[in-house]
């Protein structure tokens, strides 16, 4: 167990709507990451947190969105979904001083 | 921009040989990490094994090494004694440091026969 959490595992939605993707990070990690997992595409970084602050953005649509809340736990907004949004969706979280990004158990999304 | 390449889509050791799975990368960079995660078929990215630019040891993590060649910019990761549960998909990633974003191969899967 890496001591990240996303809710939900499994998420199957239709064209055109919304979503939320929650990432609780561990214990006391500041940063926090979300990166896209697709077939075609690979893991791709999508955006990047640090205590409630947007710190890198990466290949992020912009019917994409995230924010990191005071209690540091994260959340991805994806709207106006596509059949190609689907794909898993990993959230990540590091420490200052350690510089390792451990990675929760993903969220699979199928937009159908 | 820094990118990462892993060349072989696929390979297979036999229960308890060793395997070497090769990563090639291009930074112009000299300080950064490199990592090794694992990917086995519940999905949950696991780390194996990270490397620091600056140490010219190489890392090891018991039945896990790499062979990091600064230089070259290769970062091959070993598997020795290789297990059933070994069998996944392996990625290399790259890290500029400064707790910045991982970059990763295409990964490679590798199958353990028995």
């Amino acid at each position: 167990d890496s001591g990240v959490t996303q809710t939900p595992k499994h998420l199957i939605t239709a064209t055109g709507q919304r979503v939320t993707l929650r990432c609780s990070p561990r214990s006391g990690d500041l940063s926090v990451y979300w990166y896209q997992q697709s077939l075609d595409q690979g893991l791709q970084f999508l955006i990047q947190y640090y205590n409630g602050e947007e710190r890198a953005k990466g290949n992020i649509l912009e019917r994409f969105s995230a924010q990191q809340f005071p209690d540091l736990h994260s959340e991805l907004n994806l709207s106006s979904l596509e059949l190609g949004d689907s794909a898993l969706y990993f959230c990540a979280s590091s420490s200052r001083s350690e510089n390792i990004q451990y990675f929760g158990a993903g969220t699979r999304l199928s937009v159908l | 921009a820094q990118t990462v390449t892993q060349s072989q889509p696929e390979m297979s050791v036999q229960e308890a040989e060793t395997v070497t799975l090769s990563c090639t990368y291009d930074t112009s960079e000299s300080d950064y990490y490199l990592f090794w995660y694992k990917q086995p078929p519940s999905r949950q990215m696991i780390l194996v094994i990270r490397q620091e630019a600056y140490k010219q040891q190489n890392a090891t993590e018991n039945r896990f090494s790499v062979n990091f060649q600064k230089a070259a910019k290769s970062f091959s990761l070993k598997i020795s004694d290789s297990q059933l549960g070994d069998a996944a998909m392996y990625f290399c990633a790259y890290d500029s440091g400064a707790n910045s974003k991982l970059t990763f191969g295409k990964g490679i899967t590798l199958s353990v026969r028995p």
